[in-house]
C-alpha cells in the first residue's frame, strides 16, 4: 500500500507563474487536507476536502489559492501569480475514516515551491 | 480554539543520554494529541498519538508520551538517544469542533545529538 504521493516534490516557478501541487491520498483513504510550512514554522493547515468538496477552507488565503480534488485523479492545490511569499513546503496528508477527533492523519513527503 | 507551546526551540543530549521534549497545550474539550517527527526535507512521520485511552503513550523507536491533564502537558521522552533521533518533533492537537481532525502543529523542536 502505497503512502500518500506528492508530486513534484520540488517547484521553482518564477514570480506570476501558476503553481500546481499533486496529491494522490493513500488507497481507501478519502478525506485530503493540505498543510503549508512556512521556513522555520510548524505546518498551518490550509484546507480540508472530500471527493467533490471541499469540507473546510479556513486556512485558505482569500485570493490566488484553489484546491480541489475531483471524483476521479488526485487533489489539485493551485496557486497563482505565485509572489515570493508563497516559497514553503506544501503537505498532503489523509486520513481513512470518517471525520472525528484522533483520527490518525497520514502525511506525504511534501513539495518544496520556490518562487524566484 | 486549541493551541500547543512546545517550550523549546532547540534542544541538543549527547548520545546515550535522555530526551525531554516538553510541550503544553490548550483545548477546550478533551484533546487528542500526538507528536509527530520530520527529518530534514522529508515528510512528517507519527511518533505516537493520545486519544484518552492510556495516559502514558508509547510510539515508535523507544519513545512515549505522558498525559497529564492537570498540567495540560504532553512531554515526549526517550531513555537513550540516538544519533539517528536527530530531527525536528511537532507536538500536534487534533480539534473536537469543527472540522475534527484539523491539526494544530506546535511550532517544533529541533533535537541535535551529540557524540
Amino acid at each position: 500500500n502505497a503512502g500518500v504521493m506528492q508530486n513534484p516534490r520540488h517547484l521553482v516557478r518564477r514570480r506570476g507563474q501558476e503553481a500546481r501541487l499533486r496529491c494522490s491520498p493513500m488507497k481507501g483513504h478519502s478525506h485530503v487536507y493540505w498543510y503549508r510550512q512556512l521556513p522555520e514554522e510548524g505546518l498551518k493547515f490550509m484546507v480540508y476536502l472530500q471527493k467533490e468538496n471541499i469540507i473546510d477552507e479556513s486556512g485558505m488565503p482569500k485570493e490566488r489559492f484553489s484546491a480541489e480534488f475531483p471524483k476521479e485523479g488526485p487533489s489539485i492545490l493551485r496557486i497563482q501569480q505565485v509572489v515570493r511569499g508563497d516559497s514553503a513546503a506544501y503537505f498532503c496528508a489523509s486520513s481513512p475514516l470518517g471525520e472525528r477527533p484522533g483520527n490518525t492523519i497520514y502525511f506525504g513527503e511534501g513539495s518544496w515551491l520556490t518562487v524566484v | 480554539a486549541q493551541s500547543v507551546t512546545q517550550l523549546d526551540s532547540h534542544v541538543s543530549v549527547s548520545e546515550g543520554t535522555p530526551v525531554l521534549l516538553r510541550c503544553n497545550y490548550s483545548s477546550s474539550y478533551s484533546p487528542s494529541l500526538f507528536w509527530y517527527v520530520q527529518h530534514p526535507n522529508k515528510g512528517l512521520q507519527l511518533l505516537l498519538k493520545y486519544t484518552s485511552a492510556a495516559t502514558l503513550v508509547k510510539g515508535i523507536n523507544g519513545f512515549e508520551a505522558e498525559f497529564k491533564k492537570s498540567e495540560t502537558s504532553f512531554h515526549l521522552t526517550k531513555p537513550s538517544a540516538h544519533m539517528s533521533d536527530a530531527a525536528e518533533y511537532f507536538c500536534v492537537v487534533s480539534g473536537t469542533t469543527g472540522t475534527a481532525s484539523k491539526l494544530t502543529f506546535g511550532t517544533g523542536t529541533r533535537l541535535q545529538v551529540t557524540l
